[in-house]
């Protein structure tokens, strides 16, 4: 069984520019979960997904975070404008009941 | 008060040690209980879950969830070198929404 894609692995930006972010899931699993996790800390919950609707969005920074999963499989997470406290890992995962299945994140540099 | 608090350590035993490692949590309506381990440049992987109470053995891993005390623990005997990981712990209550501790980073020395 594949896991779940992330890509790019690494991308470096300088502040101010915007950057974008996919995740292919694993096949069949219905919730895609956004999380953001800066180093030395937890993961935290950027935006969940149930199929293509928004279960969960209270911890996104809306002002310049934007998710979609248009058709109920693929998500991306994009930030614009970047600011040097969005540095951290972007990890995406899907789950098909308890179980939260991680991606290998993003890792996100804004100089 | 975080909701789910936990030593960030670092945590350093020699190959072969038992190695406990500890959250607590303060949400009373909390009944699920993960333990994730993270290797360098990964993403987390499921290591335990365990549903309300109890201990929960996987192998060297055993989980141990106190809701009287609200204390979670992992345990891992025979500690190996590839243990050598951050753990993290997480809550949820019925909405299934993750409250993650900050990870223990463990380094197993040969």
């Amino acid at each position: 069984e594949a896991g779940v894609a992330q890509s790019p692995r690494y991308k470096i930006i300088e502040k101010r520019q915007s950057v974008a972010f996919w995740c292919n899931p694993i096949s069949g699993h219905a919730t895609l979960y956004w999380y953001q996790q800066i180093l030395g800390q937890g993961p935290k919950l950027l935006i969940q997904f149930q199929n293509n609707g928004v279960v969960d969005d209270s911890q996104l920074p809306k002002d310049r975070f934007s998710a979609e999963r248009l058709k109920g499989v693929d998500s991306t997470l994009k930030i614009q404008p970047a600011k040097l406290e969005d540095s951290a890992v972007y990890l995406c995962a899907s789950s098909l009941n308890n179980e939260q299945f991680f991606g290998p994140g993003t890792r996100l540099t804004v100089l | 008060q975080k909701e789910v608090e936990q030593d960030p350590g670092p945590l350093s035993v020699p190959e072969g040690a038992i190695v406990s490692l500890n959250c607590t949590y303060s949400n009373s309506a909390f009944q699920y209980f993960m333990w994730y381990r993270q290797y360098s440049r990964k993403g987390p992987e499921l290591l335990m879950y365990t549903y309300s109470s109890g201990n929960k053995e996987d192998g060297r891993f055993t989980a141990q969830v106190d809701k009287s005390s609200k204390y979670i623990s992992l345990f891992i005997r025979d500690s190996q070198p590839s243990d050598s990981a951050t753990y993290l712990c997480a809550s949820a209550g019925n909405n299934r929404k993750l409250i993650w501790g900050l990870g223990t980073s463990l380094a197993v020395n040969p």
